[in-house]
């Protein structure tokens, strides 16, 4: 089936840094890719959708200059989050649609210390 | 736009049957999903219900009812290790493309 792989799983940053997390996908092509959020005992937050060679959509109330998307090859999405803060730690994931339905990566775990 | 409601928590026993409820509000519909995920883990697809009634996979069914904006996730022979999240999921209108989710559903299992 289709996969997505998401690096890393875990990254302690210290604050005011920047940090690239990575999705890729192994078996297809994606040319849209979907980024969400997620903290503790809550749902998935949907942030932007990065298209393939394009600028990514952000949803609402989502920082496009602290959440950088960069699409730039319909294998690989990046997110980075920069000059993080500690209100920036969540879980992050990816996800693409696939024939079917969707697919996620892993997901990344930051904390921004 | 979109609504999506769900219980936020429920707890059951093992061996028993639960059902979890989601009801939604969108302008269109490009059908429902339904989506496990474990703390700290990707979300796993469940079901996808686009026409009315019941869908049958092993321990877990799938309702949709399109006129009710209404749909629930059933849960047969409960096991430990369904104690998980569980997530509503539509596609806005306006095309099959991004997935907005629910809150989520807490399901904890008891011995």
């Amino acid at each position: 089936g289709a996969v997505v792989s998401q690096h890393p799983s875990r990254v302690i940053c210290k604050s005011g840094t920047s940090v690239k997390i990575e999705c890729r996908s192994l078996d297809f092509q994606a040319t849209t890719m979907f980024w969400y959020r997620q903290f503790p005992k809550k749902s998935l937050m949907l942030m932007a959708t990065s298209n393939e060679g394009s600028k990514a959509t952000y949803e609402q109330g989502v920082e496009k200059d602290k959440f950088l998307i960069n699409h730039a090859s319909l294998t690989l999405s990046t997110l980075t989050v920069t000059s993080a803060h500690p209100e920036d730690s969540s879980f992050y994931i990816c996800s693409a649609r696939v024939e079917g339905g969707y697919t996620f990566g892993s997901g990344t775990r930051l904390t921004v210390v | 736009g979109q609504n999506i409601d769900q219980p936020t928590e429920m707890t059951a026993t093992e061996g028993a049957i639960v059902q979890i409820n989601c009801t939604y509000q969108t302008s269109g519909f490009n059908g429902l999903f339904w989506y496990q995920q474990h703390a700290g883990e990707a979300p796993t697809f469940l079901s996808y219900n686009v026409l009315d009634g019941l869908e049958e996979k092993g321990r877990f069914s799938s309702f949709l009812s399109r006129s009710k904006g209404y749909s629930y996730l059933l849960l047969k022979e409960l096991q430990m290790k369904d104690s998980a999240s569980y997530l509503c999921a539509v596609p806005p209108s306006g095309g099959y493309n991004k997935l907005i989710f629910g809150a989520g559903t807490r399901l904890a299992v008891h011995p």
